[in-house]
């Protein structure tokens, strides 16, 4: 199975900051990396997909690289409604689908 | 708009069964694999079990291999998880995910709101 590792498991920022969460893959998956947002309560919602391809809808300010083993998601300006917990997950040729174990954004 | 809404969840006792569902609508939904994703209380996402368009590609996490059973019926636009010999450690709430792809592996670009599984005695 690919095991798929988050850093940080939970983040400290304040409106405006510019913040990075890292995505690490066991073995080399291409671009099959997709990042998703979940608020509590509610049901994740899919932000980035391909490692960098942004979702329709979701905002510019998110944004998503990398490639192999190695992937970062950037928000540029975090906005009140950016607060929530975001997770990775590969997509890569075979099952099982494998998450990471979730980042924690709160407000400082 | 896509619409995926679970049913089927509740309290139920170890060692036994339960089925949940998953109607689908807003899509067609026999272009695209289907998936069930659980997240225990204040844990993670966790795959559970994902099925091909056409029924003949299905995987199962380790976890739950040989105890659930996934299952599509496309003329009703339906997703289904038989799950039996429940224990305590399946108590989550079991989200049904819409695959972006007709393959097995692929992103999951929508999700229902859940049903809550509780195994207790």
């Amino acid at each position: 199975d690919i095991q798929m590792t988050q850093s940080p498991s939970s983040l400290s920022a304040s409106v405006g900051d510019r913040v990075t969460i890292t995505c690490r893959a066991s073995q080399s998956i291409s671009s099959y990396l997709n990042w998703y947002q979940q608020k509590p309560g509610k049901a994740p919602k899919l932000l980035i997909y391909a490692a960098s391809s942004l979702q329709s809808g979701v905002p510019s300010r998110l944004s998503g690289s990398g490639s192999g083993t190695d992937f970062t998601l950037t928000i540029s300006s975090l906005q009140p409604e950016d607060f929530a917990t975001y997770y990775c997950q590969q997509s890569y040729s075979t099952l099982p689908i494998t998450f990471g174990q979730g980042t924690r954004l709160e407000i400082k | 708009e896509v619409q995926l809404v679970e049913s089927g969840g509740g309290l139920v006792q170890p060692g036994r069964s339960l089925r949940l569902s998953c109607a689908a609508s807003g899509f067609t939904f026999d272009d695209y694999a289907m998936h069930w994703v659980r997240q225990a209380p204040g844990k993670g996402l966790e795959w559970v079990s994902g099925i091909s368009w056409n029924s003949g590609s299905i995987g199962y996490a380790d976890s739950v291999k040989g105890r659930f059973t996934i299952s599509r019926d496309n003329a009703k636009n339906s997703l289904f998880l038989q799950m039996n010999s429940l224990r305590a450690e399946d108590t989550a709430l079991y989200y049904c995910a819409k695959s972006a792809r007709a393959d097995i592996v692929a992103t999951l670009d929508y999700w229902g709101q859940g049903t809550l599984v509780t195994v207790s005695s």
